[in-house]
């Protein structure tokens, strides 16, 4: 199980759109549509942002949004607030073999 | 209101053995495609993924930490126990507990974590 490769940092105004990028392989991102988001803000626990590639759960702001394409996954955030910075990690299902869950090292966002 | 909370010592000794719950509320143990997956978080780190049961007792383990972990349940307790072995300092880490629905790696919500230490 190695880790799924996202950027270390990501930066946008207030108002702009950023994309996170999350990289796997064959053998997870690309095999299922099984990408989950969590943002985590410092000092606290991580919260579910996307799950299943681009579903947003109940009380997620419209303006997060997920995609995949082949073995890249994306997270789109759209008219970026200050409340936004915060810690982003992908995590995406790897099989039933192992069950295997893995996660991405995270993306600091940095709201300017 | 679905809630989890972790709990266990807040130090350990190198090689000692650590023994963490997990107690949950607003769901059963019981219920069909839930489970319960522990989670941790070195500081500064990222996070990595450790174990997790299902309500049908289906247990699974990181590859890289299997021979160390074991994970059980107490569906009238509520409760969720990680046990790991031979604890060392590389360990020290915040550990989470999650709800997790249906094996796919959707943790939601997370318990506040607890920041366990390894050190003489």
């Amino acid at each position: 199980q190695s880790a799924l490769t996202q950027p270390a940092s990501v930066s946008g105004s207030p108002g702009q759109s950023i994309t996170i990028s999350c990289t796997g392989t064959s053998s997870d991102v690309g095999s299922y549509n099984l990408v989950s988001w969590y943002q985590q803000h410092p000092g606290k626990a991580p919260k579910l942002m996307i799950y299943e590639g681009s579903k947003r759960p109940s009380g997620v702001s419209n303006r997060f949004s997920g995609s995949k394409s082949g073995n890249t996954a994306s997270l789109t955030i759209s008219g970026l607030q200050a409340e936004d910075e915060a810690d982003y990690y992908c995590c995406s299902y790897a099989g039933s073999s192992t069950f295997g869950v893995v996660f991405g090292g995270g993306t600091k966002l940095t709201v300017l | 209101q679905v809630t989890l909370k972790e709990s266990g010592p807040v130090l350990v000794k190198p090689t000692e053995t650590l023994t963490l719950t997990c107690t949950v509320s607003g769901f059963s143990l019981s219920n069909a495609r839930m489970g319960v997956s522990w989670i941790r978080q070195p500081p500064g780190k990222a996070l990595e993924w450790l174990a997790h049961i299902f309500s049908n007792d289906e247990k699974s383990y990181s590859t890289s930490l299997k021979s160390r972990l074991t994970i059980s349940k107490d569906t009238s307790k509520s409760q969720v126990v990680l046990t790991m072995t031979n604890m060392d300092p590389v360990d020290t880490a915040t550990y989470y507990c999650a709800r997790d629905i249906a094996g796919s790696g959707r943790f939601d919500p997370w318990g506040q974590g607890t920041l366990v230490t390894v050190s003489s």
